[in-house]
């Protein structure tokens, strides 16, 4: 089985300030991992994802995360955060063995970026 | 390109009658996926199609809920007897194979009265 934890329902970061959103998973092979962004009344949008490689991934609007094999963590970061960073934000992993493409979430972290 | 698309984006019913919610997928993508997020529940799988094989229906919660993707395109979730358990937010996605990143539409939001 898979699974996802965000440990923190919310996070709260004055406007220019370095921000970390937090993320550790299961899986029983090598992990698929996903960072969506979910703005008010939209889906979700695609930010970053892991499959292999350099353990540091670049994303959408100048976010990156980091991969931690031995932590079993991607944390989501970004140098500076903007007001207009403010959404609902989801990790995601995968099993990469076997057929099964289903994504399994956390239940998201609410990132509010005060000025 | 044009996006994941879903209609209708809003739904209000009664308990007790049936439903049917409308996926567009990417063009070209041939898998499709249907999420629910629930308050309280988060997101969670329910349906997945990949080109002709059989659907994994594993996280369907119960027998009224099905769905069916015709012509490997357009895709319809039904949810007959609806209950007030059944209010959430629908989401589909799509990806250009089942391994790849799946891009999702902006959801339909289910209200049972």
């Amino acid at each position: 089985a898979q699974s996802v934890a965000q440990p923190e329902d919310q996070v709260n970061v004055a406007e220019g300030n370095p921000l970390t959103v937090k993320c550790t998973y299961s899986v029983s092979g090598n992990p698929y991992l996903f960072w969506y962004v979910q703005y008010p009344n939209r889906g979700l949008q695609f930010l970053l994802k892991y499959i292999t490689g350099d353990n540091l991934v670049k994303g959408s609007y100048g976010f990156e995360a980091e991969f931690n094999k031995s932590q079993t963590s991607f944390h989501l970061k970004k140098p500076s955060a903007l007001v207009s960073d403010s959404a609902l934000y989801f990790c995601a992993v995968r099993d990469s063995t076997g057929t099964a493409s289903k994504l399994t979430f956390g239940t998201g972290t609410r990132l509010q970026v005060t000025l | 390109g044009a996006g994941v698309s879903q209609s209708p984006s809003n739904k209000v019913t009664e308990k007790g009658k049936d439903v049917e919610l409308r996926c567009d997928p990417i063009s070209g993508h041939t898998a499709l996926y249907w999420y629910r997020q629930s308050l309280g529940q988060g997101l969670e799988f329910l349906i997945y199609f990949q080109g002709n094989s059989a659907p994994d229906k594993s996280g369907l919660p119960s027998d009224r809920f099905s769905a069916e993707r015709t012509g490997g395109s357009v895709s319809t979730l039904t949810i007959q007897r609806t209950q007030q358990e059944d209010s959430a937010v629908y989401l589909c996605a799509s990806s250009l194979v089942s391994q790849e990143t799946q891009y999702f539409g902006p959801g339909t939001r289910l209200l049972v009265l």
